[in-house]
């Protein structure tokens, strides 16, 4: 059984540093073709794909978040870890984790969201 | 970016009808596209991938069509537990990018 789950703050003050694990099972990292991406979306907005990380260590990062956001994975922990730098009121949103096979793209499994809050 | 054309933003139907959703590409994305249900409080549901392939053990009253830049997803015989918002994301490029969502509400 396959299960993806974020973890992290519900509350962020603008300027902080934005970080959310991701927490998985039922498959690996390790694995060739696997990747983790990592998605957002706002209260009454579009979903936004943000970053992805892959099992040989390669990374992608969406335009709107590129200069701020780095996403590593720890295999040995099955998980990966969101780091989103200078955080704003924007970046309020529902974040998720989901599973990609690169052979197939788009995402199997996702995780049920984590809401993060940016507010003073 | 590629953008993604979704229509109707909305849609009222009740049980037992058929229903068609439309994503446009604003260019040819091959079949690199999924459709995907999300509700409040749920893990989204991918439902279809490959623009026409069923996830498993999606019921297969859902159904995808198209390749290039139309793509289509109908879902026959609506169940109660259909009404929810749909979205198409494609995946040929980076960055990925969505259509705006269809919200499926009953009549």
């Amino acid at each position: 059984q396959i299960t993806l789950k974020e973890s992290g703050p519900t509350l962020v003050k603008p300027t902080q540093t934005l970080t959310l694990t991701c927490t998985f099972s039922g498959f690996s990292l390790t694995t060739s073709g696997v990747g983790v991406g990592w998605l957002r979306q706002a209260p009454g907005k579009v979903p936004e794909w943000l970053g992805i990380i892959y099992w040989d260590d390669d990374k992608r990062y969406g335009p709107s978040v590129k200069s701020r956001l780095t996403i590593t994975k720890d295999t040995s922990r099955n998980q990966v870890v969101f780091t989103m730098t200078d955080a704003d009121p924007v970046d309020s949103a529902t974040y998720y984790c989901a599973r990609q096979i690169y052979d197939i793209g788009g995402f199997d499994y996702w995780g049920q969201g984590a809401l993060v809050t940016v507010s003073s | 970016d590629i953008q993604m054309t979704q229509s109707p933003s909305s849609l009222s139907a009740s049980v037992g009808d058929r229903v068609t959703i439309t994503c446009r590409a604003s260019q040819d994305i091959r079949d690199d596209l999924g459709w995907y249900q999300m509700k409040p409080g749920k893990a989204p549901k991918r439902l279809i991938y490959a623009a026409s392939t069923l996830q498993s053990g999606v019921p297969s009253r859902f159904s995808g069509s198209g390749s290039g830049t139309e793509f289509t997803l109908t879902i026959n015989s609506l169940q109660p537990d259909d009404f929810a918002t749909y979205f198409c994301l494609h995946h040929n490029l980076y960055p990925y990018t969505f259509g705006q969502g269809t919200k499926l509400d009953i009549k």
